[in-house]
């Protein structure tokens, strides 16, 4: 039940084009989502966030999208580019615990 | 700021030998976390502080492993005695006190044990 599921593993887009990264969860009690970035030697780093009292949070190019029914949030990439290749994690927390749960992790690459 | 520091950047040491991971969190945050990576179980938080008081070590995977925040600016995390399954890069992270629940991450310390 803390279990934060990813997918897919890995995603190879042109550059323009929009990926889609999804993740589900299970724990009820979970309510702040946030999506982070890795690149290759550096530790992750804040994307974007979302609670579930909202469907959608945009920034910039990025966009979460969330479905409190269904359990499920997704990242998308508007317009990727090559400077995007990273690794997104996506994470979920009970207010009050800061324990983050993780998902396993995609890996995106933007072909130019 | 420096950001979140973490040493050594890299380890490689023998299996049943003694390692110390240290890290130096922003200054001013009041929480301080350790995560370790791996291919197989992803980014997994082992122990974290709030005040240099340790809140939740669920994380942490035996008694091999220990971690310690003896003030504000440095905590360290030992592994003794290591063994191969420890091989994993370590990230330390820290947090300011208050609604915020991003966490600032370190450069990492990539740990072999042979």
């Amino acid at each position: 039940q803390q279990q934060v599921k990813q997918s897919p593993q890995s995603l190879i887009v042109q550059k323009g084009g929009i990926p889609i990264i999804n993740c589900a969860y299970e724990n009820t009690a979970f309510d702040y989502f946030p999506w982070y970035q890795q690149f290759p030697g550096k530790g992750p780093a804040l994307l974007i966030a979302i609670r579930p009292d909202v469907s959608e949070k945009k920034e910039g190019r990025f966009t979460i999208s969330f479905n409190k029914s269904a359990k499920q949030f997704s990242l998308h990439i508007m317009d990727s580019q090559p400077g995007d290749s990273a690794t997104y994690f996506c994470a979920a927390l009970s207010s009050g615990t800061y324990k983050y749960i993780f998902g396993t992790g995609t890996r995106l690459k933007v072909l130019a | 700021d420096a950001g979140v520091i973490q040493s050594p950047r890299h380890e490689v040491t023998e299996m049943g030998q003694e390692v110390t991971l240290r890290c130096k969190p922003i200054s001013g945050h009041d929480y301080l976390f350790w995560y370790r990576q791996t291919m197989m179980r992803g980014l997994e938080l082992l122990i974290y502080f709030n005040n240099n008081v340790p809140i939740d070590d669920s994380g942490m995977p035996e008694d091999r492993f220990s971690a310690k925040m003896p003030n504000a600016s440095f905590s360290t995390l030992k592994i003794q005695p290591s063994e191969p399954r420890d091989s994993a890069v370590y990230f330390c992270a820290s947090k300011l006190a208050g609604p915020s629940y991003e966490q600032y991450f370190g450069p990492g310390t990539r740990l072999t044990v042979t």
